[in-house]
């Protein structure tokens, strides 16, 4: 079983600065996918940037960026620049790669970013 | 290219109703799946469809049942409702939804409010 947590419920930053968003995993599977996703107001979920765990190299998608641990089963967001457009909810998701029936994602409780003007 | 479209937006039922949820999937993709989402619970994955097969299925009672027809898009519906069952529901499409780093799409999802 997949489990994702992420153990800030709330964030605040300030427009133009930089916040990193916490996220912890736990799978058995060896092969596995982490992502971040984005929810606004509007609820539609958007994909921010996704890593694949055999890759050591953190992925960047523009302003946006992870620090992956693997050892420790760490997977943190970096936003730098921050704009007002990034308010919303981030969550946090593991996805197994093992051959198996795993086509789903596991997400973690979520966390609310407020960027300030 | 149309995004994932999800109707109605919201939805208000009492309980022992039963309701039915739709999902157009964006056109040339074959996965469906569903996840529910509450403020307790958070996301949980409801099932997964593709090519008119559920193909995966998560801890839900057999009152939530889904279905996808031959255009890919997709139904679930939910029996003898229960307030517990008051969420948003959101479908998300891919193209095979194999588990890869495949990108899911998700729609804006439908609220659900149990009464």
């Amino acid at each position: 079983a997949q489990t994702v947590t992420q153990s800030q419920p709330e964030m605040s930053v300030q427009e133009a600065e930089t916040v990193t968003l916490s996220c912890t995993y736990d799978t058995s599977e060896s092969n596995y996918y982490l992502f971040w996703y984005k929810q606004p107001p509007s609820r539609q979920m958007i994909l921010v940037i996704r890593q694949e765990a055999y890759k050591q190299q953190n992925a960047t998608e523009n302003r946006f960026s992870v620090n992956f641990q693997k050892a420790a089963k760490s997977f943190s967001l970096k936003i730098s620049d921050s704009q007002l457009g990034d308010t919303a909810m981030y969550f946090c998701a593991s996805r197994s790669y093992s051959g198996g029936s795993n086509y789903k994602l596991t997400f973690g409780k979520g966390t609310l970013l407020t960027v300030n003007p | 290219k149309a995004g994932v479209t999800q109707t109605p937006r919201y939805l208000i039922k009492t309980r022992g109703q039963q309701v039915t949820l739709s999902c157009s999937p964006i056109s040339g993709h074959r996965s469906v799946s569903w996840y529910q989402q509450t403020p307790g619970q958070g996301l949980q994955f409801l099932f997964e469809y593709f090519s008119e097969t559920q193909r995966n299925k998560g801890n839900f009672p057999g009152r939530f049942s889904g279905r996808q027809f031959s255009n890919s898009r997709s139904e679930m519906n939910v029996s003898t409702l229960e307030l517990g069952d008051s969420a948003l529901y959101l479908c998300a499409s891919s193209l095979d939804g194999r588990p890869t780093n495949e990108k899911l799409f998700f729609g804006s999802g439908t609220q659900l409010s149990v009464l």
